[in-house]
């Protein structure tokens, strides 16, 4: 069974950081690219970053380029998401989604940037 | 950016409906959509895939059409379980995008 956990989130000031991580299993994690995305509380969906399954392509969008770093430790089956200079916007709950055509996501952590 | 149109955000069903969920892109996404599913608590379960492929295991009662633009999630005979948001992803353009959603009530 494919599964995704996600943890690492809580609350930070604003201008901090954070990492996210998410545990892989149920599938070879090394063969498949994958995403993170967020939901703000009463927003939509926000697709946030995608890695390729050898970490050669990443793509960001705007909202979050020169802040936020995607990675992956195939060896330890694990997705992370680094984030800097948090902003009160960027308070959401973040996902990580596998593959290029996202079939699976996982519960989700929740990130709150307030002081 | 590809900007995805979905209606309506709220729908309440009698259990037998046919209900119709819509997603419009604002350019040609050929059939990179795919539509989930979410309940309370639960992470998202994708349903319909490349547009009008259901995904093994969920009820032939959803169905999915479209292709270039315009794209309907369709549920037939509408159960009590199906209370759920909705939503569509476009995964043809970086940076993908989501519809707003729709949730969905059960008289």
């Amino acid at each position: 069974e494919v599964q995704l956990v996600e943890s690492g989130g809580g609350l930070v000031q604003p201008g901090g950081s954070l990492r996210l991580s998410c545990a892989a299993s149920g599938f070879t994690f090394s063969s498949y690219s994958m995403n993170w995305v967020r939901q703000a509380p009463g927003k939509g969906l926000e697709w946030l970053s995608y890695i390729s399954s050898d970490s050669t392509t990443i793509y960001y969008v705007d909202s979050v380029k020169g802040r936020f770093t995607i990675s992956r430790d195939n060896a330890k089956n694990s997705l992370y998401l680094q984030m800097h200079s948090l902003r009160a916007e960027d308070t959401a709950v973040y996902y990580c989604a596998r593959a290029a055509h996202v079939d699976y996501w996982g519960h989700g952590t929740l990130v709150t940037v307030s002081s | 950016e590809t900007t995805l149109t979905q209606s309506p955000a709220f729908m309440s069903a009698t259990p037998g409906d046919k209900v119709n969920i819509s997603c419009k892109a604002s350019q040609d996404i050929d059939d990179d959509m795919n539509w989930y599913q979410q309940k309370p608590g639960e992470a998202a379960i994708l349903i319909i895939q490349e547009a009008t492929t259901l995904v093994p295991g969920i009820p032939p009662r959803f169905s999915g059409s479209g292709y270039g633009t315009d794209f309907t999630l369709t549920i037939n005979n509408i159960e009590s379980e199906d209370v759920a948001y909705y939503f569509c992803l476009q995964h043809d353009k970086i940076p993908y995008t989501f519809g707003q959603g729709t949730k969905l009530e059960i008289k």
